[in-house]
C-alpha cells in the first residue's frame, strides 16, 4: 500500500521548544515538499528537496529546518524561532524534480500551548 | 508581483447543476496549471493537469479550460453531487520552474 504518512496527527508545542514533524513516503519519489496551511488560506511552501542530501528554501523557510538523509524521509523541525507556528502542515512528494503531480500526506496540525 | 486568485467566497449550488470555479493569475507564464481537491482536515488530492498548449481537458465529470491570454483557468463539475463538496485549489508552476504555487482555494457546497 503506497503513499505518504505523516506523524503525529496532532502536535502540541510549548513556548521555546523545537518540535519535529515526520514525513515518510514509499512511492520511490525523488522530490519531497513541506507546506504550511493557515485557516482559509492556500498552501505556502516551506522547504523542498529534489534529491537526497539536498534541499532548498521555499517562500517561508524562516524558523524551520529540514533534512533529507534518506530518499523516503523528509522531517521538518519547527524551531523556537518560528513565532507563529500554529498551522496545518502538509508533506508532499512527486516523482521527479519537475514538480508535476504532487501526492500529499494527511497532514499534522500543530498547536501552541 | 505574482498573484493567484480564486474566489474566497463559498460557491453554493444545487445537486445536478454544473459548478464552475475560477482561477486567475498575474505575472506568471506557467508551463502548466493543476487542480486539486481538499477535504476538511486532509491533504489535497490531485485532479487534473492542463498544459499551456492545451485549451481544454476532461476527466469523467470534470472539465478544465486554460486561457493563457486571459490568464485564467475554469474548472467545471457537471451533474454535481453532494459528495463533490470540498475546497478546490488551483496551482501553477512558477516562472523559474522550481516551485508549485497554490491559490487560496474555493469552497464548493453542493446541496441535495
Amino acid at each position: 500500500d503506497g503513499g505518504i504518512t505523516q506523524s503525529p496527527k496532532y502536535l502540541f508545542r510549548k513556548e521555546g521548544q523545537n518540535v519535529t514533524l515526520s514525513c515518510e513516503q514509499n512511492l520511490n519519489h525523488d522530490a519531497m515538499y513541506w507546506y504550511r496551511q493557515d485557516p482559509g488560506q492556500g498552501l505556502r511552501l516551506i522547504y523542498y528537496s529534489q534529491i537526497v542530501n539536498d534541499f532548498q528554501k521555499g517562500d517561508i523557510a524562516e524558523g524551520y529546518s529540514v533534512s533529507r538523509e534518506k530518499k523516503e524521509s523528509f522531517p521538518l523541525t519547527v524551531t523556537s524561532a518560528q513565532k507563529n507556528p500554529t498551522a496545518f502542515y502538509l508533506c508532499a512528494s512527486s516523482r521527479g524534480p519537475n514538480q508535476e503531480t504532487q501526492y500529499f500526506g494527511p497532514g499534522t496540525r500543530l498547536l501552541v500551548l | 508581483s505574482q498573484k493567484i486568485e480564486q474566489n474566497s467566497e463559498a460557491l453554493n449550488i444545487q445537486e445536478g447543476k454544473t459548478a464552475t470555479l475560477t482561477c486567475n493569475y498575474t505575472n506568471y507564464s506557467p508551463a502548466y496549471l493543476q487542480w486539486y481537491r481538499q477535504d476538511p482536515g486532509r491533504g489535497p488530492v490531485f485532479l487534473l493537469l492542463i498544459r499551456e498548449n492545451e485549451k481544454e481537458k476532461r476527466k469523467e465529470r470534470l472539465k478544465v479550460t486554460f486561457d493563457t491570454t486571459l490568464k485564467q483557468s475554469l474548472f467545471h463539475i457537471t451533474a454535481s453531487q453532494p459528495a463533490d463538496s470540498a475546497t478546490y485549489l488551483c496551482a501553477l508552476l512558477n516562472n523559474a520552474g522550481n516551485m508549485l504555487t497554490f491559490g487560496g482555494g474555493t469552497r464548493l457546497m453542493v446541496k441535495p
